[in-house]
């Protein structure tokens, strides 16, 4: 089945610094999704990505949507510790017979040092 | 306030013994799946339902069952839990603008934990 490559898998930062992450296929996705995860939660939307080429931005964060609508990227600008948490792509095709599925990467582990 | 409620939180069980985790979302979404998130996997999906009565498979269907008969509920059936069955489990609810348009209004639950002796 489709896969989602998700990398780093972790990252251990100093507060401040920015962050990037990023998401790739073998196959193309009609939308991408950003999610964090908080520890003994279920994972909240960030942002959502709708056609290549897009840039989104969400207070500090910023996603894009590649061209080849293969992969995506996920920036964090100024990390603060509240940053914390796991990261995950989601990637949904259109294709015939699979228009409910939505495939996750493995997730980005964020750490953020004060 | 919009929510996805999951109920039991926690549950450990033995195999074998049937068992169900509900489901439930109150902003009468179209949408709705079941997921299980394994360390190191990432969320990886087990059923998902377009609409009432309208269900389909995920990446790793087998062992479970759904259904959907109303709008605001997605149950998730184990008929003979096993051992590898231990996760972590989500449900989601997602707003469609379309057949297969996601839009940003989604919420998961809070989670339902699952461990088969």
């Amino acid at each position: 089945g489709q896969q989602l490559n998700q990398s780093p898998q972790s990252m251990f930062i100093q507060e401040g610094e920015d962050v990037s992450m990023n998401c790739t296929s073998s196959s193309i996705f009609n939308t991408w999704l950003w999610y964090k995860q908080d520890p003994g939660e279920g994972p909240v939307l960030l942002i959502a990505l709708y056609k290549a080429g897009e840039l989104t931005s969400n207070g500090r964060l910023t996603a894009q949507f590649g061209t080849t609508r293969k992969d995506s990227f996920l920036n964090i600008s100024a990390s603060i510790p509240s940053d914390v948490g796991i990261y995950f792509c989601a990637g949904q095709s259109r294709g015939s017979g699979n228009t409910g599925k939505l495939i996750f990467g493995q997730g980005t582990t964020l750490q953020v040092k004060p | 306030e919009a929510q996805v409620t999951q109920n039991p939180r926690y549950l450990i069980t033995v195999t074998g013994k049937k068992l169900t985790v509900t489901c439930s979302q109150n902003m009468n979404h179209e949408y709705m799946s079941w997921y299980r998130q394994d360390p190191g996997l990432g969320l990886r999906q087990i059923y998902y339902s377009m609409n009432v009565e309208v269900t389909d498979k995920g990446d790793v269907p087998e062992g479970y069952k759904v259904s959907r008969k109303e709008k605001r509920n997605f149950p998730l059936i184990l008929e003979s839990p096993s051992p590898n069955q231990t996760s972590l489990y989500f449900c989601a609810s997602i707003k469609v603008v379309s057949p297969s348009g996601f839009t940003d209004t989604q919420y998961f639950g809070p989670g339902t934990r699952l461990t088969v002796l």
